[in-house]
């Protein structure tokens, strides 16, 4: 059973307009929630973080929004640029900060065009 | 080293045989984590390492799976007796802390079992 979902296989946006990705998770246990940018042949790398007890948290161009009754977050960037063309995993841990056991959803591939 | 080391980047091998990956994480990182990722999927647990001792193995898939840490730095994940389901991408994490959710991935180990 997929605990944390990413419903998009992929999502293709002009360069300066917004991506917004999305991600649904069942366990009422995770208080804690992670993104993630992958390039090819590199391994993911930390983009932006939230935890429970906010609804929303912003770093420069990127934006990560947090709806705890829908059990839904989602990832802003904008305004999108190629170099954000990249696979996107949305991640959610069972305890603040973290923990030891970061469960993925399957990733958004994002192609951001000229 | 400046990040997280893997080897070998790619190894295809036959079904049957034993495989080991290694991976060496970034100086002075204490939590180190080994996940997988098959084609389509998303990024799958498997063992946490804190020190040289690994609290959660839970995500080992068969007793095939082992691994280890020596001397609080490098891993190895070891499969014996592959088979073609256990081809994917093997990560290695690792982190200054366990209750940190900022992974530091590795590139990756790719294993193919013909």
């Amino acid at each position: 059973d997929q605990q944390v979902k990413q419903n998009s296989p992929s999502l293709s946006v002009q360069e300066g307009r917004i991506s917004i990705l999305n991600c649904d998770y069942t366990n009422s246990m995770f208080d804690y929630f992670l993104w993630y940018k992958k390039y090819p042949a590199e391994g993911p790398t930390f983009l932006i973080s939230i935890s429970s007890i906010k609804d929303k948290n912003e770093d420069g161009r990127f934006t990560v929004f947090l709806n705890k009754s829908a059990k839904h977050l989602s990832l802003h960037i904008v305004p999108s640029q190629p170099g954000d063309s990249a696979v996107y995993f949305c991640a959610a841990s069972p305890r603040t900060g973290g923990g030891n056991k970061l469960t993925f959803g399957t990733g958004t591939q994002l192609k951001v065009e000229l | 080293g400046a990040g997280v080391s893997q080897s070998p980047s790619n190894k295809v091998t036959e079904k049957g045989k034993d495989v080991e990956l290694r991976c060496d994480p970034i100086s002075g990182h204490t939590a180190l984590y080994w996940y997988r990722q098959s084609l389509g999927q998303g990024l799958e647990f498997l063992i946490y390492f804190q020190g040289n001792s690994a609290p959660d193995k839970s995500g080992l898939p068969s007793d095939r799976f082992s691994a280890e840490r020596t001397g609080g730095s490098v891993s190895t994940l070891t499969i014996q007796r592959t088979q073609q389901e256990d081809s994917a991408v093997y990560l290695c994490a690792s982190s200054s802390h366990a209750n940190t959710g900022e992974l530091f991935f590795g590139e990756g180990s790719r294993l193919t079992v013909l």
